[in-house]
């Protein structure tokens, strides 16, 4: 069975720091996926992983993947308000007719 | 604008009572998903179906069936509403094909479910 598991599941930090947000899953899988979610908002897909070594950035997010060690992170630079969120991964079980694994997400608030 | 719609937005249901939340999309795209958030658990994978008339028991699929009669709707019933199923519930669409595997899933704005 695929699990997918987020560290940390908090995290308050101030304005213009750096954090790095882990995801972990526990079989193989080739497609993972970051997601952003607002306040009393739906899902909005933030970036697609597609192979080993990818990296995307999108202004102040970096996301990565080891397919080998079966991690992405979600590398957050300079760290500004409007990037406090709740943000998930999802991975593709490759024998489930493409359906996605969700962690649990990761609360991130910002102080200015 | 292509994209899911949900509806209601918002509803306040005695228990007991039977309820239908409504999700089309008008992507074309063949699989289908609703899924339950509830604060501190995640999403959580209720039912699927992954092509017009199929549907699957996703994670947690007690007390509630869904129909998929055509590719655009994906209807999500209670058939008892229980407290219990005070949830935002969350339709979403994917295509099994290369664009979904660039595009992930498209998710509708959710419905927030009160039942008292």
């Amino acid at each position: 069975e695929l699990k997918v598991e987020q560290n940390p599941l908090f995290l308050s930090m101030q304005e213009g720091k750096n954090y790095t947000i882990y995801c972990n899953y526990s079989t193989t899988s080739d497609r993972l996926y970051w997601y952003r979610q607002d306040p009393g908002k739906s899902l909005e897909s933030l970036f697609v992983l597609l192979s080993n070594g990818a990296v995307k950035q999108e202004g102040r997010l970096m996301a990565s993947l080891d397919t080998k060690a079966r991690l992405s992170t979600l590398h957050i630079t300079a760290a500004v308000h409007d990037l406090s969120a709740t943000y998930f991964c999802a991975v593709v079980a490759l024998d489930s007719n493409y359906q996605l694994i969700w962690g649990a997400g990761t609360k991130l608030i910002i102080k200015p | 604008i292509a994209g899911i719609t949900q509806a209601p937005t918002s509803q306040i249901l005695a228990a007991g009572r039977r309820m239908t939340l409504r999700c089309t999309q008008d992507m074309r795209h063949n699989a289908m998903y609703w899924y339950r958030q509830d604060l501190g658990l995640g999403l959580r994978l209720i039912h699927y179906s992954n092509t017009a008339g199929t549907t699957g028991k996703g994670e947690v699929p007690d007390g509630y069936s869904v129909s998929r009669a055509n590719t655009d709707d994906f209807p999500l019933t209670l058939a008892s509403a229980v407290p219990s199923q005070t949830s935002v519930y969350f339709c979403a669409s994917s295509d099994s094909n290369r664009r979904q595997i660039l595009y992930g899933y498209t998710f509708g704005s959710g419905t927030r479910l009160t039942v008292v």
